[in-house]
């Protein structure tokens, strides 16, 4: 199957550290995304991490892979306000199609 | 570099009408992907096109369509509207086929009554 499943919520307060969880079912999935949507708005790419690597880090953001368990965490440190949005994990293969397969989306929340 | 963009932004149509909406990918992209966003089932791949051809396709009825020009300009259309049609229309670009990192547009809100 091609199921990527996302937990629907998470609260967290301002300048604490923000873990949001994914788990995919397709093995072949050759890239894995974040991506980031504000209200009324498009989606953001935020980071995203080829199938073998565990780790990548980008400022604020630590993607980790863990390929035996299908599971990708993005955590966000010293989260902010702004940061509060619905994030999206998405996976693609190498066949030559660009096209992406979505979770449903965690809300984060972040409160002062 | 300018980044995705969709127009209309937001368009209110009826049942049984037909709607064309348009997306001009980032310049030297070669790749348009279009999704649909409901609420109810989250973001679908509907299709994609590179170099003016439909390389692949999702899930949906034959009155999604969709074209792409020689200038890598996209439509999709949606003929004979449902009240289930309603929902925000992404687009995508690419700079070449394959898993290529993809950016997104504002996307086109529709709505049908």
């Amino acid at each position: 199957g091609e199921d990527v499943e996302q937990s629907l919520f998470l609260s967290v307060r301002e300048g604490d550290s923000s873990v949001i969880n994914c788990t995919y079912t397709d093995s072949s999935s050759t890239y894995l995304y974040w991506y980031k949507q504000e209200p009324g708005a498009g989606l953001q790419l935020l980071t995203y991490i080829f199938s073998n690597m565990d780790m990548k880090q980008d400022q604020r953001l630590t993607v980790l892979l863990n390929k035996k368990d299908k599971h990708l965490s993005l955590r966000i440190a010293d989260t902010q306000t702004g940061d509060s949005a619905i994030y999206f994990c998405a996976e693609s293969k190498s066949s030559g199609y660009s096209t992406l397969t979505f979770g449903k989306g965690t809300m984060l929340l972040v409160s002062p | 570099k300018a980044g995705v963009t969709q127009t209309p932004r937001y368009l209110i149509k009826t049942r049984g009408q037909q709607v064309t909406l348009s997306c001009s990918p980032i310049s030297g992209h070669r790749s348009v992907s279009w999704y649909q966003q409901t609420p109810g089932q989250g973001l679908q791949f509907l299709f994609e096109y590179f170099s003016e051809t439909q390389r692949n396709k999702g899930n949906f009825p034959g009155r999604f369509s969709g074209r792409q020009f020689s200038n890598s300009r996209s439509e999709m259309n949606v003929s004979t509207l449902e009240l289930g049609d309603s929902a925000l229309y992404l687009c995508a670009s690419s700079p070449d086929r394959g898993a290529d990192t993809q950016y997104f547009g504002p996307g086109t809100r529709l709505t049908v009554l």
